[in-house]
C-alpha cells in the first residue's frame, strides 16, 4: 500500500503570497489531519477533515484554511504569507481519526522570504 | 498552554543502555497517548501506544509506563541502539466516543535521542 504522499515537497515564498500544499491519504483512509512543526513551537495542529468535513480546527489564524475532497486527498491554504509560517507542513491520514494509527507524509518544507 | 511537557529535549545514552523520556499532561480527558519516532527528513512514525486502563504496555525493546494518578507517562528504550537516534514526541488525545472527541493530537515538543557506540 502506497504511503501518505505531500506535494510539493519544498517551497519557497515571499511574504504577501499565498500557498497551496496537497496531501494524498493511504488508499480507504477518511480522515486527513494537518500539522505545522517548528523548532520552536514543535507539533501543532492545524485541522482535521473527514468526509469532507473539518472536524476540528486547531488555533491558528483565519490566514490557514483547507479542504478535501471526495477522494479523501485534501489541501491546505495560507494566504498573505508571514516569515513566521516559514515550517514543515506534515499531513497525516488514519482510517477514521486521532486515536487510531495516525501515518504521516514526508511533509512540505515551506520557506517565506 | 501546553498540554503535554515532554523532558528532556535532548538525550545521550550508551549503546546498550535504556533510554528514558517522560510526559506529563493536564488534561483529564485525555484517554489516548501514543510515541512516535521521527528521523530527519521524515515524517513522525507511530511506535507503541497506550490506553490509560493499563499501566504499562510493551512491544519489543520499546515499553510505555503510564500513571494515571500523577498524569505522567514514559517510553523506555531498552537496549537501545545507534539505529534509535531520531526525536521521539509524546502525544495525547480525546476520544470522540467520549461525546468531547477533538479529533486532534496534542504533541509534546520532543526529545532528541542520541545513542552513542
Amino acid at each position: 500500500k502506497a504511503g501518505v504522499t505531500q506535494t510539493p515537497r519544498y517551497l519557497i515564498k515571499t511574504r504577501g503570497q499565498q500557498v497551496t500544499l496537497s496531501c494524498s491519504p493511504i488508499s480507504g483512509h477518511r480522515s486527513v489531519s494537518w500539522y505545522q512543526q517548528t523548532p520552536g513551537q514543535g507539533l501543532q495542529f492545524l485541522f482535521e477533515y473527514f468526509s469532507e468535513t473539518q472536524r476540528n480546527k486547531g488555533n491558528f489564524p483565519g490566514r490557514f484554511s483547507g479542504r478535501q475532497f471526495s477522494n479523501s486527498r485534501s489541501e491546505m491554504n495560507v494566504s498573505t504569507l508571514e516569515l513566521g509560517d516559514s515550517a514543515l507542513y506534515l499531513c497525516a491520514s488514519s482510517l477514521r481519526g486521532s486515536q487510531e494509527t495516525q501515518y504521516f507524509g514526508p511533509g512540505t518544507r515551506l520557506l517565506v522570504l | 498552554q501546553q498540554q503535554v511537557k515532554q523532558s528532556p529535549q535532548s538525550l545521550i545514552v550508551q549503546k546498550g543502555g535504556i533510554s528514558i523520556i517522560n510526559c506529563a499532561y493536564e488534561n483529564t480527558a485525555f484517554d489516548y497517548f501514543p510515541w512516535y519516532q521521527q528521523f530527519p527528513g521524515k515524517g513522525p512514525a507511530l511506535l507503541i501506544a497506550i490506553r490509560p486502563d493499563v499501566s504499562e504496555k510493551k512491544e519489543g525493546r520499546f515499553t510505555i509506563s503510564f500513571n494515571k494518578s500523577a498524569k505522567q507517562f514514559s517510553l523506555h528504550i531498552m537496549d537501545s541502539q545507534p539505529g534509535d537516534s531520531a526525536t521521539y514526541f509524546c502525544a495525547a488525545s480525546i476520544g470522540w466516543n467520549s461525546g468531547a472527541g477533538s479529533y486532534q493530537l496534542t504533541f509534546g515538543k520532543g526529545t532528541k535521542l542520541s545513542v552513542i557506540p
